[in-house]
């Protein structure tokens, strides 16, 4: 199947520094990326999607300029937490959906990155 | 707009029994259905999907779904639960129209030895 690694899988920082995590897609071309915040013991809330090349589409509530997110490639997204405060502790989750054959239908996720800041 | 409801947060069985997750769902086109597996600390992992094609779907682990349209459910079932199989399970549905996955709740599943 379809593999999509993130960078880092933990990161604990200060607050009011920024953060940024890395989404590839390793073995496809991925036209449409998710990003993905996840609450202790909870579902899975959509942040953003991001199509390559065009500038991601936010869900509500979700502020975009404190939460950047770049699609510059077919393999790679990039979500930065600017001046990161501790209620921004959580789990990110990236995913990536291809757009040729069975990848078209299915999202493929990442293995999270746990961020804590103090 | 579409919506996914899992029936029971938490599921617990002993070690070798039946697995029965629920899984409703909403949707006013005809629907693509995933379950997806969280391990602690970890991402999703499809485990199977159901795309218009036959109705009952298998999956790795021994898992399967049955799609029902008069029910509108999507069931996850494995025949013998086994220690490994512990973990958060998602159902999802998702919409061509609305271009992004819908999740449910989540269930945890618990096996007792």
């Amino acid at each position: 199947g379809a593999v999509v690694s993130q960078h880092p899988s933990r990161v604990i920082c200060k607050s009011g520094t920024s953060v940024k995590i890395e989404c590839r897609s390793l073995d496809f071309q991925a036209t449409t990326m998710f990003w993905y915040r996840q609450f202790p013991k909870q579902s899975l809330m959509l942040m953003a999607t991001s199509n390559e090349g065009s500038k991601a589409t936010y869900e509500q509530g979700v502020e975009k300029d404190k939460f950047l997110i770049n699609h510059a490639s077919l393999t790679l997204s990039t979500l930065t937490v600017t001046s990161a405060h501790p209620e921004d502790s959580s789990f990110y989750i990236c995913s990536a959906r291809g757009a040729s054959g069975g990848l078209q239908e299915t999202q493929y996720f990442g293995p999270g990155t746990r961020l804590l800041v103090l | 707009a579409q919506s996914v409801t899992q029936l029971g947060s938490h599921v617990s069985v002993s070690e070798g029994a039946l697995v029965l997750l629920r899984c409703n769902y909403s949707s006013s086109v005809p629907p693509y259905l995933f379950w997806y597996v969280q391990y602690p600390n970890q991402g999703l992992q499809l485990l199977l999907k159901y795309t218009s094609a036959a109705t009952l779907v298998k999956g790795i682990n021994d898992f399967e779904a049955e799609f029902k349209k008069s029910e509108t459910s999507f069931h996850l079932t494995k025949p013998s639960a086994h220690m490994s199989d512990a973990a958060e399970y998602f159902c999802a549905v998702y919409n061509n129209a609305g271009n992004m996955l819908t999740f449910g709740g989540g269930t945890r599943l618990m096996v007792k030895p």
